[in-house]
């Protein structure tokens, strides 16, 4: 089965540092990937997927970018964190052809 | 494209009580629509999900949802509530066919009071 690992778990970083959260998969090959952030209150929003090494579509305009360096290695990266960064980004891999996510335990990120 | 809409943000229920969560969604596509649960600070896990097969999905823990495509609603029930059920809980739905991408309601926090 797919397990799925994130780290740092929470992160307290000043606005305009730079940011980087890893996600990594086992357990499966050429899985699609997700990055999604949670605000309070405002659900899941999907900021990034890819469905392949070096392939990386973008939902939102935002101070995020993403890369996949590597087949099951998934960063969520930013040059100059703001304020409105701040939440809670969950990792997701979907299971091949079933449209099921298995996701990430989540990084929590303060920015102050 | 796909939405659902989740109505209440908070529901809240006394232990031993019938537990109903609402869910409508949206799609232009045949949809596979699922629930998920998030516990504080933790990912999110699947309860159950609809793939075309069973109208009536049975889940974990207790949990089951009814596809409606009359009514587009994806409701979530489980007949009597637990102090764990406790959580926050998502209704997401996408498209069975292209390339699928998970688009959630805003959640519903369910408590449950002894």
């Amino acid at each position: 089965s797919q397990t799925i690992h994130q780290w740092p778990a929470t992160l307290v970083q000043p606005v305009g540092s730079p940011l980087s959260l890893e996600c990594t998969v086992e357990g499966t090959s050429n899985p699609n990937l997700y990055w999604y952030r949670q605000a309070a209150g405002r659900g899941l929003q999907l900021l990034f997927y890819s469905v392949g090494i070096g392939q990386i579509s973008s939902e939102v305009p935002q101070n995020l970018s993403a890369s996949r360096p590597q087949d099951r290695q998934f960063i969520l990266s930013s040059k100059k964190l703001l304020l409105s960064d701040s939440g809670f980004y969950l990792c997701a891999c979907m299971r091949a052809n079933t449209g099921e996510l298995f996701f990430g335990e989540g990084s929590r990120l303060t920015v102050l | 494209a796909q939405s659902v809409t989740q109505l209440g943000s908070h529901v809240s229920v006394s232990e031993g009580a019938l537990v109903l969560l609402r869910c409508n969604y949206s799609s232009s596509v045949p949809p596979y629509l699922f629930w998920y649960v998030q516990y504080p600070n933790q990912g999110l896990q699947l309860l159950l999900k609809y793939t075309s097969a069973a109208t009536l999905v049975k889940g974990i823990n207790g949990f089951e949802a009814e596809f409606k495509k009359s009514e587009t609603s994806f409701h979530l029930t489980k007949p009597s509530a637990h102090m764990s059920d406790a959580a926050e809980y998502f209704c997401a739905v996408s498209a069975r066919t292209g390339f699928q991408k998970l688009v959630f309601g805003t959640g519903t926090r369910l408590l449950v009071s002894p």
